[in-house]
Parts: C-alpha cells; sequence; structure tokens
C-alpha cells in the first residue's frame, strides 16, 4: 500500500462545481503539502500545513482552499472549478520540526479535467 | 532561498554515464541539496541527498565541490527506463515547504 494515498485518481468535472481532492498518509509525517502540475511545466505548490491547527498559503493558492482534518489527511478544495485549474494536482509529506533536510514523499497524483 | 538552474533537456544512449549538473550560487549553509526523479503522470521521487563532497547510493551518485555553488547528479550506465524528468532543490528542513521545483532537466534515453 502506498505511504501517500490521493483519491480520486482523475475526475473530469463541469466549471461552476465544487470538488475535493483528498490525501491521506500513514508515514506519520507532520507537514503535508498540495502541489500543482500543468503539462511541460515543474511543481506549484498551493497550500501547506505544518501541523493539524496550522495552514499556509503557498504560491498559487486563489481558487483553492484546504483542510487538515487530522495528522494523516490533508483536503485540497476547488470551490468553483474552472477550466484552467485543468491539472495534475500531488500532495506530499515530510518530517516535522527537528528534520534535518526536507525530503518530501508524493503521492500517487490526482488528474482533474474540468470541462 | 537558494535559486537553482540546471539544463532543460539531455539525450543519452542506453548504457552511457549520465551528469547533470545544478547550479546554486547562493547555497546557505544549512542547505541540503536534494535530486528527485519523475516520471510521466508519478509524483516525484527521491534519488539522492547530499552536503558535500560525494555521496553514493544504489542508484546514483552526487558529487558536490567545496564551494558548494553547483552539484552534479551522475548516473552511471543509463537504461531506457531513466527516461524522465531529474530536479535539483536546494534547502533545508525549515525550508521544505518553500522548495520550488522549476521545470527540471527532461532526459531521453535512447537505444
Amino acid at each position: 500500500d502506498a505511504d501517500v494515498t490521493q483519491t480520486p485518481r482523475n475526475r473530469i468535472t463541469k466549471t461552476g462545481k465544487r470538488i475535493m481532492l483528498e490525501c491521506s498518509q500513514t508515514k506519520g509525517h507532520d507537514r503535508m503539502y498540495w502541489y500543482r502540475q500543468d503539462p511541460g511545466l515543474g511543481l506549484r505548490l498551493i497550500y501547506y500545513s505544518f501541523d493539524v491547527k496550522d495552514i499556509n498559503k503557498g504560491e498559487i493558492s486563489d481558487g483553492y482552499s484546504v483542510s487538515r482534518q487530522a495528522q494523516a489527511k490533508f483536503s485540497l478544495s476547488l470551490e468553483s472549478a474552472i477550466p484552467n485549474q485543468t491539472a495534475l494536482y500531488f500532495c506530499a509529506t515530510s518530517r516535522g520540526q527537528g528534520a534535518v533536510t526536507g525530503e518530501l514523499f508524493f503521492g500517487e497524483g490526482s488528474r482533474l479535467t474540468v470541462l | 532561498l537558494a535559486k537553482t538552474t540546471q539544463p532543460i533537456s539531455m539525450d543519452s544512449y542506453e548504457g552511457q554515464e549520465v551528469n547533470i549538473t545544478c547550479s546554486h550560487n547562493n547555497i546557505a549553509t544549512n542547505d541540503y541539496i536534494t535530486w528527485y526523479q519523475q516520471f510521466p503522470s508519478q509524483g516525484p521521487r527521491f534519488i539522492i541527498q547530499g552536503y558535500k563532497t560525494k555521496v553514493t547510493n544504489e542508484v546514483a551518485s552526487l558529487f558536490i565541490p567545496a564551494d558548494r555553488k553547483s552539484s552534479t547528479l551522475s548516473l552511471p550506465r543509463v537504461s531506457l527506463s531513466d527516461t524522465a524528468v531529474y530536479y535539483c532543490l536546494v534547502g533545508d528542513g525549515e525550508t521544505a515547504s518553500k522548495l520550488t521545483f522549476g521545470t527540471g532537466t527532461r532526459l531521453q534515453v535512447t537505444l
């Protein structure tokens, strides 16, 4: 079983619909992240959370919201999806405070298509 | 935050050694250098990490000169399955949230 699990893996929706992408992890890490990747481009950070009570905006947070329901769960929501949010979304985790390095562990990705 | 620069793409034949260099002129004292590999439609995967000199694991070597302003990922005897995008990132445990994945280096391995 994957350490970082994303659901759904693929989703097609229509403009204006609310969409939630879920991420759960069994690594016991404090820190969780949501990234977006567009074709031919690198990954851009949307939101990140250092613990259950901590939520931070990343580079491209507009149009997105997140919820950290528990240490192991971090959800990304698109309140009203638009076509330019069509992308591949990745959840990632890393160890928390005291970690010497920032190695990231990624999920398999959620491909979202907004028509 | 240290900015990194790496070639956009590289081509290699199967069986050759591939060296991908990353420059990071403003690396900070506490920063580590980490390389990730990403296959199409998959999340990036950690390859190797180092602080200085040379690090080797079962898949790659990482060479870091004394000034740490650059690093070179070395993939010995690449195969077709090494075709992927390789990202160089610089940071420490506290700046992990701010690590920026650029476009990386797209390595194409052919027969």
